[in-house]
């Protein structure tokens, strides 16, 4: 079974400045796919960034990249220009590719609380 | 419409009633899926449907019977829940496959509380 880990709890960054979050996670597949969800107190999850295992190049998103190590077994989320919008918890999440069933649901982490200082 | 839409958003009952959530999609998704969240927990999965048929339960109690009627609804039906059941239960659609751009759509969700 996967397991994903987010050590910090909770972030705090001041806005227009720059916040890493971390997460790392276990499996034993060698393709596989990374998510970094964003659920506000509205509670609505929002997908913010994709990266498929196999792809060598870190994903971006305007404001928001990755920096994936395979090897480490590393998926962090860095989120540039922070914005008071984007206070929320944040979910790293994984999903097999190897589904029978053609679905798979996701494997999240823990998640980490960021707070954007004004 | 990339939207999945929850109903109610709030529910209380008692351990003896039954009560149904409701989840509706039109983005042509063939696989739904029920998350149940805690209060400052990650989402965790109950159930799939795949193309209207259970393809993953993940040892839900029976208590937790879903019911897919149509490929753009899905039903969760409630009966003799425990307080300890009491959270945010997250509703998702995506198309079929397992691939990366195949995501999975949240609803906003609905609040369960069981007195």
């Amino acid at each position: 079974a996967q397991t994903v880990t987010q050590s910090q709890p909770e972030m705090s960054v001041q806005e227009a400045e720059t916040v890493t979050l971390s997460c790392t996670y276990d499996t034993s597949e060698s393709d596989y796919y990374l998510f970094w969800y964003k659920q506000p107190p509205s509670r609505q999850m929002i997908l913010v960034i994709r990266q498929e295992a196999y792809k060598q190049q870190n994903a971006t998103e305007n404001r928001f990249s990755v920096n994936f190590q395979k090897a480490a077994k590393s998926f962090s989320l860095k989120i540039s220009d922070s914005q008071l919008g984007d206070a929320a918890m944040y979910f790293c999440a994984y999903r097999s590719p190897y589904s029978g069933g053609g679905a798979d649901g996701l494997t999240f982490g823990k998640g980490t609380h960021l707070i954007i200082q004004p | 419409d990339t939207e999945v839409t929850q109903t109610p958003k709030h529910l209380v009952m008692g351990m003896t009633n039954k009560k149904s959530l409701k989840c509706e999609q039109h983005m042509g998704h063939r696989a739904m899926y029920w998350y149940k969240q805690k209060a400052k927990k990650p989402p965790e999965l109950m159930f799939v449907y795949s193309y209207e048929k259970l393809s993953i339960n993940e040892s839900v109690p029976s208590r937790f019977s879903p019911e897919c009627p149509n490929s753009s609804l899905l039903n969760l039906h409630l009966h003799a829940l425990q307080p300890e059941d009491s959270a945010l239960y997250l509703c998702a659609s995506s198309s079929y496959g397992t691939g990366v751009y195949n995501e999975q759509f949240f609803g906003p969700g609905t609040r369960l509380t069981v007195l």
